[in-house]
């Protein structure tokens, strides 16, 4: 497709599990981002990566939270042990590099919610 | 910290009128960026803003770079059921590849 591509788009777990979200970028793009939207909240910078790394990773709330990205494109954030405080949507971004006049491009996002 | 203060949190209005938010910080911004989140989607860019003093057009919609570089406003002109949902500020944290954005504001139209 043309956009990015966010699966799943809704995702119910029970707290203690472990769960998966998976981005596909814009074909070209080099820039990735996630972020988290917590309901009627703005936008929480998660991690970006530029290629396959992470220059920053700053915004992961714990260690519970990981990310990685291969050949890059497709990027997994990946929540272990997940909390009823991790729900929220998980927004992923690209970009064709991480200048500033390089725009973003959302998903949809995919909507976690831990019972 | 660098931190953007948008406002009013929530508008509610009538179609065919005018709508106009802002977005404030303490910090100096070189970049404001307006987007726009639909229900179950995500945030597009309306409108970017990369000079002081700067005013951009795009359709009915008007956003302007602060002469400060410490805030922006984004102006909707006779609003229409469309322009329903959730506009965000955003910036550029200096040093930094990643956008910090505003709480956001939600426009609620009355037909």
């Amino acid at each position: 497709g043309a956009g990015v591509s966010q699966s799943p788009s809704n995702k119910v777990t029970e707290k203690g599990k472990d769960v998966e979200l998976r981005c596909d970028p814009i074909s070209g793009h080099t820039a990735l981002y996630w972020y988290r939207q917590s309901l009627g909240q703005g936008l929480e910078f998660l991690i970006y990566f530029q290629g396959n790394s992470a220059p920053d990773k700053s915004g992961l709330p714990s260690d519970r939270f990981s990310a990685e990205r291969t050949g890059g494109s497709v990027s997994t954030l990946t929540i272990q042990r997940t909390q009823q405080e991790d729900s929220a949507v998980y927004l992923c971004a690209s970009s064709l590099d991480t200048g500033y006049n390089s725009p973003l491009h959302f998903g949809n996002g995919t909507r976690l919610t831990v019972t | 910290g660098q931190q953007l203060n948008q406002s009013p949190q929530s508008m509610f209005i009538q179609e065919g009128e005018d709508v106009s938010m802002n977005c404030t910080s303490s910090s100096i911004f070189n970049t404001w960026l307006w987007y726009k989140q639909d229900p179950g989607e995500g945030p597009v860019l309306l409108i970017a803003l990369y000079k002081a003093g700067e005013l951009t057009s795009n359709g009915r919609l008007t956003a302007q770079f602060g002469i400060t570089r410490k805030d922006s406003f984004l102006n909707i002109s006779a609003s229409i059921p469309s322009d329903v949902g959730i506009y965000f500020c955003a910036s550029i944290i200096q040093g930094a590849q990643k956008l910090v954005f505003g709480q956001g504001t939600r426009l609620t139209i009355n037909p």
